[in-house]
């Protein structure tokens, strides 16, 4: 499968500042990539479809002006969380398409602790 | 509202023994179903699908059975092993789309 990286792994913050957490595609193009969150002992809840080229189509509850999403390219995708506070404290994972619709290849993931 | 459940949050098993993971789906339109294992601090890894056409699908120590009826597809391993421990976690798509709905997960713990 394709091998997606994300950078960085974790990030410390002060609440109040941007952090923003890239994903590459290593070794595929991709037109549609991910953003998924995960709280502790939770699902992973799409947050967002990141089209390349394209504006992100956000779930039902996720603020786009909070959780801004660029795709300029095939291979990066980044997600920026602005004015971060500790309620934004997560594991946010990046995904990226396959060749079919079925297929998604998952980044290692990115822990965000605000303070 | 969850519309793919995994009701065991967790499930330990001895080595060598069977290990059964369930999920429960309401969502009719979806048509292709996943199980994906993750270990903390990593993204989730792909292990074995199925598509709704299907009633089984086998891979090495790995089945996973899906009954469309009940909306309930449950992941088998067989002979477990310890380096089977993780959180396994049941996701479902609908036709055509990319997008993955997840359950909650079940953590699996195989006791040598």
């Amino acid at each position: 499968g394709a091998v997606v990286s994300q950078h960085p792994s974790w990030v410390i913050c002060k609440s109040g500042t941007s952090v923003k957490i890239e994903c590459r595609s290593l070794d595929f193009q991709a037109t549609t990539m991910f953003w998924y969150r995960q709280f502790p002992k939770q699902s992973l809840m799409l947050m967002a479809t990141s089209n390349e080229g394209s504006k992100a189509t956000y779930e039902q509850g996720v603020e786009k002006d909070k959780f801004l999403i660029n795709h300029a390219s095939l291979t990066l995708s980044t997600l920026t969380v602005t004015s971060a506070h500790p309620e934004d404290s997560s594991f946010y994972i990046c995904s990226q398409s396959g060749d079919s619709y079925n297929e998604q290849f998952f980044g290692p993931g990115t822990r965000l602790t605000v303070l | 509202d969850q519309q793919v459940k995994q009701n065991s949050p967790s499930l330990s098993v001895q080595e060598g023994r069977i290990s059964i993971l369930n999920c429960d789906y309401t969502n009719s339109m979806f048509d292709y179903f996943l199980w994906y294992k993750k270990y903390p601090a990593e993204g989730p890894t792909f292990l074995i699908s199925i598509s709704s056409i299907k009633d089984k699908n086998e891979d090495g120590r790995f089945t996973v059975f899906l009954n469309k009826s009940a909306k309930h597809l449950s992941l088998h391993i067989v002979p477990s092993q310890p380096g089977d421990s993780a959180v396994y976690f049941c996701a479902a798509n609908g036709a055509g789309s990319y997008q993955l709905t997840f359950g909650k997960g079940t953590k699996l713990s195989v006791i040598p």
